[in-house]
């Protein structure tokens, strides 16, 4: 079975500082992992994917996260909040021979003027 | 820009009163997937299409079901909304159901259903 945790149900962090959203998983298969962002009444945006590929993986609006497998962990920065970046933050794993998506509960940024 | 639609954005439907959502995508994707994600919880998978192979997901209530006319077009039919039916629906597609690069989903900006 696989379980994702997001370790944060909410953060908040001034704009210009950095972010961190935690997530760890588990799963009995190699995983792929995701990060997705929901902004209110809107569907789900990728921000960035993790397929067994670097290990630091860059994805879009400047964040990343860093695969540790030793630590089953699968954390997104970004070092400069911006006002657009509060939102719904969603960790994702899939298996490599499974469709199904197990989806962490979510953390909520809040991002202070 | 290739994507993911969903109409309406917001539908507002009486108790027991049948209604029917719409997903469309230009992605060519094989897979096309039903969400539901109440308030402030993950989205939860109802089922998904693999072609016109239909799978449902062993809690999905018989109170949803599913059209795929075609590779472009998935419709989710709910029979009778109850009020407990309120919810987000997302509608999402991938290229497959295996292999790193098929894992990837890509969502449509949702549907808000009220049940009056």
């Amino acid at each position: 079975a696989q379980s994702v945790t997001q370790l944060d149900s909410h953060v908040s962090v001034s704009e210009g500082t950095p972010v961190l959203l935690r997530c760890n998983y588990s799963s009995s298969y190699s995983p792929s992992l995701f990060w997705y962002v929901q902004h209110p009444n809107k569907g789900l945006q990728l921000l960035l994917k993790y397929t067994s590929a670097a290990t630091l993986v860059k994805g879009i609006n400047g964040f990343e996260a860093e695969f540790k497998k030793s630590e089953t962990s699968f954390h997104l920065t970004k070092p400069s909040a911006h006002m657009s970046d509060a939102a719904e933050y969603f960790c994702v794993v899939s298996r490599s021979n499974d469709y199904k998506l197990s989806f962490g509960a979510g953390t909520t940024v809040t991002v202070r003027a | 820009d290739a994507m993911v639609i969903q109409n309406p954005r917001y539908q507002v439907t009486q108790f027991g009163k049948p209604v029917t959502l719409s997903c469309s995508q230009t992605l060519n994707h094989n897979v096309m997937y039903w969400y539901q994600q109440k308030s402030s919880q993950a989205p939860k998978l109802l089922f998904h299409y693999y072609d016109k192979d239909f799978n449902n997901e062993a809690d999905t209530p018989d109170n949803f079901q599913s059209r795929r006319p075609n590779t472009s077009f998935c419709f989710l039919d709910i029979r009778s909304p109850g009020l407990g039916d309120a919810a987000m629906y997302l509608c999402a597609t991938s290229r497959g159901l295996a292999g790193a690069l098929s894992y990837e989903q890509y969502f449509g900006p949702g549907t808000r259903l009220t049940v009056t």
